[in-house]
Formats: C-alpha cells, structure tokens, sequence
C-alpha cells in the first residue's frame, strides 16, 4: 500500500535549468495538491487538481506549472528554475477526511 | 493575510505531562479543522480533526477542542511521551474539505524532555 509516492527525493538543479517532479498515489482520490514548505512558513499551496485533466493555481503559483493527464499522477514543473525555488516539495491526495502526504522532495536551485 | 496562525514556533514539555498546542485562525468561512504531525525528512501525517458542528473530538491521547467564537482551536496531547516530538501543523478548510486544499499554520515544533 503505497498512498502517495513522490520522485525524486532528493535534487540539486542550476539556475535556469527545468525539471519535472512527479506524484502518484494509488487511493483513487479525485483532488491532488502540491505543497511547499520553506523554514518558518509552513506549507503553502502551489497548484492543485479536482480530478484528470483539470488543474488550478493555488497561493504561490509563479514559477511552476502542472498537468494531471492521468487521475493517479500529478507533475510538477519548473520551466527555469530560481534560488526561490529552494524548498521541500509536497504532494497530497485528500478525501474529505483530510490530506495523505508523500515524503517529500528536497529541491536546491543553486 | 496569514488565515491560520500558530504563534508558539517551539514548545516544550515534560515527558508525561499535557502538551497543549494552539492555533487561530481568522476566515469565518473554515468549517474543517485538522491537525498534522510531521517528522524530519517526513512528510506531514494526519493526526485528527474537527467538524465546526462539534466543539471537541477525542482519539485515544488526542483531543481537539474548538471555539468557533473565539476562532480558536486547540490539540491535547495526554500523556506526552518522547516519540510525540515533532512539527505540528493545523490546518484548515472550508465546506468540509473543499477541493481548494488545505491552509496551514506555519507550525509548532512539540520538544517532549524525559
């Protein structure tokens, strides 16, 4: 029972260099998020999904772009990376329950 | 606009004793309350929540009250034991888990000292 599986764990990219993270999870849920978090401000909202093919920007969405071409994945890209970009990437796929985490991605934009 | 805050970064409590976390939060519209525990290199794990129809929910060492005129909600840990060492984050949402995600608190980090 996987939940919510996030690679890569861990990357150090250039300035200006793109990448795509990637999220998948095996509950079936319809709703998928991707979360930052940065020392003292918690985890704040990039992009999120209510289901495949739908996508929708979130409180910091500058600098990222997503696509859910299939219900159990969701991407997440940088199209040119900034040290503003340094950060612990989180994945999420909720019911109403609450929120089901991957482990995260250490990013470093050097 | 922080809409959920936790103004404590940093607790610290003995090893058998009640740790009590705080959260605010100011959007009137927030009906779901959660709170999340997060180890280092971790990510967050749910840990309980609250329905703004009840004014308390209980699971086991863990109790959520909430104030909804004071905006105010509070997690009990009894006892405190050493592996409940971690960040805690609250979170909230609106219309029962709306699809809009969660907003969090920026976290208390709970230190339980043997």
């Amino acid at each position: 029972n996987a939940g919510v599986t996030q690679t890569p764990k861990f990357r150090v990219l250039k300035t200006g260099q793109s990448m795509t993270l990637l999220c998948a999870q095996d509950m079936n849920h319809e709703y998928m998020y991707w979360y930052r978090q940065d020392p003292g401000m918690g985890l704040r909202l990039i992009h999120y999904s209510v289901g495949e093919g739908t996508t929708a920007k979130g409180e910091v969405p500058d600098g990222y772009n997503v696509s859910r071409l299939k219900k159990q994945n969701f991407l997440l890209g940088l199209e040119s990376a900034a040290p503003s970009q340094t950060s612990v990437y989180f994945c999420a796929s909720r019911t109403i329950r609450g929120a089901f985490f991957g482990q995260g991605t250490r990013l470093t934009v050097v | 606009d922080q809409q959920v805050k936790q103004n404590s970064p940093s607790l610290s409590v003995q090893e058998g004793r009640i740790s009590i976390l705080n959260c605010d939060y100011t959007n009137s519209m927030f009906d779901y309350f959660l709170w999340y525990k997060k180890y280092p290199a971790e990510g967050p794990t749910f840990l309980i929540s609250i329905s703004s129809i009840k004014d308390k929910n209980e699971d086991g060492r863990f109790t959520v009250f909430l104030n909804k005129s004071a905006k105010h909600l509070s997690l009990h840990i009894v006892p405190s034991q050493p592996g409940d060492s971690a960040v805690y984050f609250c979170a909230a949402s609106d219309s029962g888990g709306g699809a809009d995600g969660l907003t969090f608190g920026k976290g208390t980090h709970l230190i339980i000292q043997p």
